[in-house]
């Protein structure tokens, strides 16, 4: 198995463009999770999905959009990058919704918006 | 608002010396989970606790929900365990909330 995988590991956008980040796992998770993680503030969930065609919001959602057509794949937008979303982003998944299994996370991505 | 509040943030230790590392939180929770985050930035799953103890090798998780705190233990703490260690709750179903972490630094 994979894990989770993530996609790309770095990348730099100007304000205003617009990219996908890319999360897949192999492991049949119906969880899956995407988090922004900056200096002193610990990880912030920004969306999250339970199963295939099933997304909700987390705490930080604004700028961002997801969709799960797959089991396999929870890709997140940014329509229009910010500075502000300068971060480093990490997708995560578990067997089931509702915190009651390990979080197998994947390797990040660190994206800079100029 | 912070829903975990983790200490100390900053902890140096002697190789061979116990460690604590506590996390209190001020939401009603499902689960609380342990997570490691290494130096190169990789992140890993400790433990996931609902209540009680649990133990994996040297590490030693705890939790008291009605106090609304829980620990992290490290016995006979090594080099290789200097990394930051992060609590995380499970409120309101599906919804994570993070500490800012505890960088942990373990000299030989």
């Amino acid at each position: 198995n994979a894990g989770v995988t993530q996609t790309p590991k770095f990348q730099v956008l100007k304000t205003g463009q617009s990219m996908t980040l890319q999360c897949a796992q192999d492991m049949n998770h119906e969880y899956m999770s995407w988090y922004r993680q900056d200096p002193g503030m610990g990880l912030r969930l920004i969306h999250y999905s339970v199963g295939a065609g099933i997304t909700d919001q987390g705490e930080v959602p604004n700028g961002y959009n997801v969709s799960r057509s797959t089991t396999e794949d929870f890709p997140l937008r940014l329509l229009s990058a910010a500075p502000s979303q300068t971060s480093v982003y990490f997708c995560a998944s578990s067997y089931t919704p509702g915190g009651w299994n390990e979080q197998f996370f994947g390797p990040g991505t660190r994206l800079t918006v100029l | 608002k912070n829903e975990v509040e983790q200490s100390p943030q900053n902890l140096t230790a002697q190789e061979g010396e116990f460690i604590t590392i506590n996390c209190s939180y001020s939401v009603g929770i499902s689960a609380l989970h342990w997570l490691q985050q290494h130096p190169g930035g990789g992140i890993v799953s400790l433990f996931m606790l609902s209540s009680g103890k649990k133990k994996h090798g040297r590490l030693i998780a705890t939790i008291n929900i009605q106090e609304k705190h829980s620990s992290l233990h490290i016995t006979a703490s090594h080099p290789r365990d200097s990394a930051v260690y992060i609590c995380a709750v499970v409120s309101g179903g599906n919804q994570f909330y993070f500490g800012t972490g505890t960088s942990l630094t373990v000299i030989p």
